[in-house]
């Protein structure tokens, strides 16, 4: 199993510009996220999803929109990039569904520079 | 709001010696405690979690306590090699929804050979 893959791993953009960061996992997982990184911040939550057709807002949307069209892509959208959405981007997934809290599986990060 | 706070932000231990970092939190409903890895270039790993029905959890040279009284929680590893060098993560979940959790700002552990 791959687990969580996102991509690109790296990427630049101008100011106004738009991109989406892909993410797709291979667990079946039902629960994914979307996270940002800041030196010195830990990991911030943009966004999750509970399952197909699902999302809601987690501590700092704004700026971003998400989908859940299916169980293993959860795709990030910036629109209008500003110069503060330069950060490192993670996505994640965890098994959910159940009352027993289960440990999130991180991907490897998208790089982004926004300038 | 709910908040995880984490010390030291910054370690630097001999090979060989043991290092703790101590994290608390202010949701007293939380009752899952994950510790996260994370190299270089990668993306967080989980190395060990804790659920609040124990107080402590060990698996080889790692280990976790738990003070739920105090909101307290720490992770501990001995005989420390040059590979446990990265940044630790602790977090806390948040029972109002969804196996969402709140991360520490994190620990940069560096072990000098």
């Amino acid at each position: 199993n791959a687990g969580v893959t996102q991509t690109p791993k790296f990427r630049i953009l101008k100011i106004g510009q738009s991109m989406t960061l892909q993410c797709t996992q291979d667990m079946n997982h039902n629960y994914m996220y979307w996270y940002r990184q800041d030196p010195g911040m830990g990991l911030k939550l943009i966004y999750y999803s509970v399952g197909a057709g699902i999302t809601d807002k987690g501590e700092v949307p704004n700026g971003y929109n998400v989908s859940r069209s299916t169980t293993e892509d959860f795709p990030l959208r910036l629109e209008l990039a500003a110069p503060s959405q330069t950060s490192v981007y993670f996505c994640a997934s965890s098994y959910g569904g159940t009352r027993i809290e289960q440990p999130q599986h991180f991907g490897d990060g998208t790089r982004l520079s926004i300038l | 709001g709910e908040n995880v706070e984490q010390h030291p932000s910054t370690l630097s231990v001999q090979e060989g010696d043991s290092a703790v970092i101590k994290c608390t939190y202010s949701d007293s409903a939380s009752n899952y405690f994950p510790w996260y890895k994370q190299e270089l270039g990668k993306g967080p790993q989980l190395i060990i979690d804790i659920r609040s029905n124990v107080g402590e959890k060990k698996d080889q040279r790692i280990a976790v306590t738990l003070n739920k009284t105090a909101k307290h929680f720490s992770l501990h590893i001995t005989e420390t090699q040059p590979e446990d060098s990265a940044v630790y993560f602790c977090a806390a979940n948040r029972k109002t929804s969804y196996d969402k959790v709140i991360f520490g700002p994190g620990t940069s552990l560096s072990v000098i050979p």
